[in-house]
């Protein structure tokens, strides 16, 4: 079964543009979350979709948004970037909502810099 | 809202056993602990969880004490390959019917040949 495959692996931008990651999840599994990793904050969640809605929200401001399709693929988009959204992003998928008693599965995450 | 406290940094003799251990002294009753575990560059890699009862997998042990505020990950015979950075996480109410994860910063694992 493949895993879940977050592309692109790498991505540079520059100050106030946008930004659309995506991630595709292991087949059958219909939730995908999202998380910002940088080496001050650790491991942040962003937001959790299960069934193409939005289940659950971090704490980050309205510039993180996403979506998820009907094949449970999952786009994440950050509008008019910051320096401090330089950051791995990483998604994962599971097969029951949120920590409902199955495991994350995580992608290798995208690493995003603005400069 | 539950959180985790991890030390953060721990060091094991290759072929010992560690034991990582995890504090989460506000869950709640129904939530569960997971633990994950990061290996540089890679992401974070699923190695077992529970709710009251002691598990085992083919990759680890996870004892949780009976009052659930705490609880130890055991790797029986640490390789070389097992150094990385160990997640406990538990998942915290947010809001009205809304969850968010909460990582804490994790505990360092080397294995010392």
């Amino acid at each position: 079964k493949a895993g879940v495959t977050q592309t692109p692996r790498y991505l540079i931008k520059t100050r106030g543009q946008q930004v659309t990651l995506s991630c595709s999840p292991i087949s059958g599994h219909r939730s995908v979350s999202w998380y910002q990793q940088t080496p001050g904050q650790g491991l942040q969640f962003l937001f959790e979709y299960f069934s193409e809605t939005q289940r659950n929200k971090g704490n980050f401001p309205g510039r993180f948004s996403g979506r998820q399709f009907s094949n449970s693929r999952s786009e994440m988009n950050v509008s008019t970037l910051e320096l401090g959204d330089s950051a791995l992003y990483l998604c994962a998928s599971s097969l029951l909502e949120l920590m409902a008693g199955s495991p994350l599965h995580f992608g290798n995450g995208t690493r995003l810099t603005v400069t | 809202d539950a959180k985790t406290t991890q030390p953060p940094s721990m060091d094991c003799a290759e072929g010992r056993a560690a034991n990582l251990p995890c504090n989460h002294s506000t869950i709640s009753g129904n939530e569960y602990v997971y633990w994950y575990r990061q290996i540089h560059s890679q992401g974070p890699q699923y190695i077992i969880h529970g709710l009251k009862n002691n598990e085992t997998n083919e990759m680890a042990s996870l004892i949780i004490t009976e009052d659930r505020k705490s609880s130890t990950l055991i790797l029986p015979h640490a390789t070389l390959r097992d150094t990385a950075v160990y997640y406990c996480i538990v998942r915290v109410v947010a809001g009205a019917g809304s969850y968010q994860l909460t990582f804490g910063k994790g505990t360092k694992l080397s294995v010392i040949p």
